[in-house]
C-alpha cells in the first residue's frame, strides 16, 4: 500500500505571496491533518479534515487554510506569507488513533 | 489542556550503549500514547505505541510502558546502533480532540561508533 504523499516536497516565496500545498492520504483513510514544523515551536497542529470537513483547528491565523476533496486528497493554503512561515509543513492520514505521516514540504519565505 | 514533556537534548551515545528518552504527559482519562522518529530530510514514522495502562509498545527493539500512576512513556533500548540517530518524538493521541496529536519538543540522539 503507498504511503501519505506530499507535492511539492520544496517550495521558495517571498514574502506576501501564496502557496499551496497538496497531501495524498494512503488509500482508504478519510482523516487528513496538517503540522508544521519548526526549530522553535516544534510541531504543532494545524488543522485536520475528515470526510471534506473540517474536524478540528489548531491555533493559527486565518491566512492559514485547507481543503479536503471527495478523494480524501487535501490541499492547504497559505496566503500573504511571512518570513516566519518558513517551515517543514507535515501531512498525516489516519485511521483511528495511528496518524501516518508524509515526508513534508520544506518551504522557506525570502 | 493536554501536553507531553520529553527530557531535554541532544542526547550523544557510543554504539550499544543502553538508551532512555524520558516522556512525561498531562492529560485527563486515558490517552493513546506513541513514540515517533524523524530521520534527516523525512518525515516522522511510527515507532510504537500503547493504549492504555500497564501497555508496553515495542519494535525494532525499542521499548516504552504506559504508566498512568507516573503519567509517563519513558522509550529504552537496550543496545543502540549508528543507525539510530534520529530525533524522537513522544506523543498523545486524545479522541476528544479530534485527530490531533500533541507532541513532545523532541530529543535528538546521536550515536556515534
Amino acid at each position: 500500500k503507498a504511503g501519505v504523499t506530499q507535492t511539492p516536497r520544496y517550495l521558495i516565496k517571498t514574502r506576501g505571496q501564496q502557496v499551496t500545498l497538496s497531501c495524498s492520504p494512503i488509500s482508504g483513510h478519510r482523516s487528513v491533518s496538517w503540522y508544521q514544523q519548526t526549530p522553535g515551536q516544534g510541531l504543532q497542529f494545524l488543522f485536520e479534515y475528515f470526510s471534506e470537513t473540517q474536524r478540528n483547528k489548531g491555533n493559527f491565523p486565518g491566512r492559514f487554510s485547507g481543503r479536503q476533496f471527495s478523494n480524501s486528497r487535501s490541499e492547504m493554503n497559505v496566503s500573504t506569507l511571512e518570513l516566519g512561515d518558513s517551515a517543514l509543513y507535515l501531512c498525516a492520514s489516519s485511521l483511528k488513533d495511528e496518524q501516518f505521516f508524509g515526508p513534508g514540504t520544506r518551504l522557506t519565505v525570502l | 489542556g493536554n501536553s507531553v514533556t520529553q527530557m531535554e537534548g541532544p542526547v550523544t551515545l557510543s554504539e550499544e550503549a543502553f538508551l532512555t528518552i524520558n516522556c512525561t504527559y498531562t492529560a485527563t482519562g486515558y490517552p493513546s500514547l506513541f513514540w515517533y522518529v524523524q530521520y534527516p530530510g523525512e518525515g516522522l514514522q511510527l515507532l510504537l505505541k500503547a493504549t492504555k495502562a500497564d501497555d508496553k509498545g515495542s519494535n525494532k527493539g525499542f521499548e516504552a510502558t504506559y504508566r498512568k500512576e507516573t503519567t509517563s512513556f519513558h522509550l529504552e533500548k537496550g543496545s543502540v546502533q549508528v543507525s539510530d540517530s534520529a530525533v524522537y518524538f513522544c506523543a498523545l493521541f486524545k479522541e476528544t480532540s479530534g485527530s490531533r496529536l500533541t507532541f513532545g519538543e523532541g530529543t535528538q540522539l546521536t550515536v556515534n561508533p
